[in-house]
């Protein structure tokens, strides 16, 4: 199993463009979760899936979007980005019940 | 709205000794999880430990055990006979039991351990 897999491991955008976080998991897990993490932070939530076809917003979700077409994979889309989006990204998975999550090893994201 | 606190931004700790990291959250909802979380450098979320609300008897995981106090809202960690690979930053996390499992995190604190 390669657990959660994040692409790419790092990325510099400039102001305005737009791109793709990818985050795929070959564990069957229902539920994927995006975070952030700014320096010197604990991790916030961006949006949340308890299932294909099913997403919400965490506490952060300004200037994001998220789909989930399929229990392996939650991209999370950045449109127009600013460069208060600079951070490092996290997906993570984790199964029904009292399970925890499983982190990927996360996405540096820098926007000049 | 929940919220988790984490009053001590760094500790430090004699190779070998034990520490104790804090962590308090506050909470209306009776049922709910906790955990700490460990970020090595390398930027990985490793679990460390888990403590189920329901449960009055405190976790232990090897060198690793808590001391929750579900009517004080208060998860503190301890590390017993501390070694080097064990610095890095920690983080308590407040799990939901519904609304999806999502996490809510403390801002964590800086462990480094001293040879």
């Amino acid at each position: 199993n390669a657990g959660v897999t994040q692409t790419p491991k790092f990325r510099i955008l400039k102001i305005g463009q737009s791109m793709t976080l990818q985050c795929t998991q070959d564990m069957n897990h229902n539920y994927m979760y995006w975070y952030r993490q700014d320096p010197g932070m604990g991790l916030k939530l961006i949006y949340y899936s308890v299932g294909a076809g099913i997403t919400d917003k965490g506490e952060v979700p300004n200037g994001y979007n998220v789909s989930r077409s399929t229990t392996e994979d939650f991209p999370l889309r950045l449109e127009l980005a600013a460069p208060s989006q600079t951070s490092v990204y996290f997906c993570a998975s984790r199964r029904q019940g009292n399970q925890p999550q499983h982190f990927g090893d996360g996405t540096r994201l820098s926007i000049l | 709205a929940q919220t988790v606190t984490q009053s001590q931004p760094e500790m430090s700790v004699q190779e070998a000794e034990t520490v104790t990291l804090s962590c308090t959250y506050d909470t209306s909802e009776s049922d709910y999880y906790l955990f700490w979380y460990k970020q090595p450098p390398s930027r990985q979320m490793i679990l460390v430990i888990r403590q189920e609300a329901y449960k009055q008897q405190n976790a232990t995981e090897n060198r690793f055990s808590v001391n929750f106090q579900k009517a004080a809202k208060s998860f503190s960690l301890k590390i017993s006979d501390s070694q080097l690979g064990d610095a890095a930053m920690y983080f308590c996390a407040y799990r939901f039991y519904n609304q999806g499992g999502k996490l809510i995190f403390g801002q964590g604190t800086e462990l480094s351990v001293k040879p």
